[in-house]
């Protein structure tokens, strides 16, 4: 069986500041992680995603993520927040050979000016 | 590239009405193919998900249900709807090659059961 866990609801942040959003695994096998971000009323955008190879992922808008093995977590990140970067954020796994990802249940960002 | 297509984008249907929302994706070939279903705002149900034309495989049982004519083309469905049908239904797709595969999510089509 796999899970992934987001452990904050929402995460408030001010703009120009850093932002980590959460995410914590469990999978037999290797794991095959994802971000999506999802705006109001929208479909959910691919972020970024971790398959092998180094731990830090960089991936679009200046997301960053960072694949911690013993932890087993995949927290987002980046260095500079913007309002703009306002959302609700999903992390997801795979593994096992199955090719049915597994997502969170969600972390609403809000960046504040 | 490819492109995922969902329509209608709204839709509001009284109780006990048949549903009918679809979904194409361009650009690639025998696409895996999902339904999720999003309440409140948060976090996704799978629905169903179809490996090719015809197979269809059920997540949960409800009273929708999902068929997939053609390649790239998934509808889902329902003879009657309930109001807890209300909810965000968004397609994806992914590639069939495995399990490292991303996938990419269609606009979504709000539906407001009354």
């Amino acid at each position: 069986a796999q899970s992934v866990a987001q452990p904050e609801d929402q995460v408030n942040v001010a703009e120009g500041n850093p932002l980590t959003v959460k995410c914590t695994y469990s999978v037999s096998g290797n794991p095959y992680l994802f971000w999506y971000v999802q705006y109001p009323n929208r479909g959910l955008q691919f972020l970024l995603k971790y398959i092998t190879g180094d731990n830090l992922v960089k991936g679009s808008y200046g997301f960053e993520a960072e694949f911690n093995k013993s932890q087993t977590s995949f927290h987002l990140k980046k260095p500079s927040a913007l309002v703009s970067d306002s959302a609700l954020y999903f992390c997801a796994v795979r593994g096992g050979g199955s090719y049915i990802p597994t997502f969170g249940r969600g972390t609403s960002l809000i960046v504040h000016p | 590239s490819q492109t995922i297509h969902q329509w209608p984008a709204t839709l509001v249907q009284p109780v006990g009405s048949p549903l009918s929302l679809e979904c194409t994706v361009e650009g690639t070939s025998n696409p895996n193919l999902y339904w999720y279903r999003q309440a409140a705002g948060r976090g996704l149900q799978l629905l169903f998900y179809s490996v090719g034309i015809g197979q269809i495989s059920s997540e949960v049982p409800q009273n929708l249900s999902a068929s997939r004519p053609q390649d790239r083309q998934f509808i889902l469905s329902s003879k009657k709807l309930l109001l807890s049908d209300s909810g965000f239904y968004l397609c994806a797709w992914s590639r069939t090659s495995g399990t490292t595969d991303t996938q990419y999510f269609g606009p979504g089509t709000r539906l407001t059961v009354l």
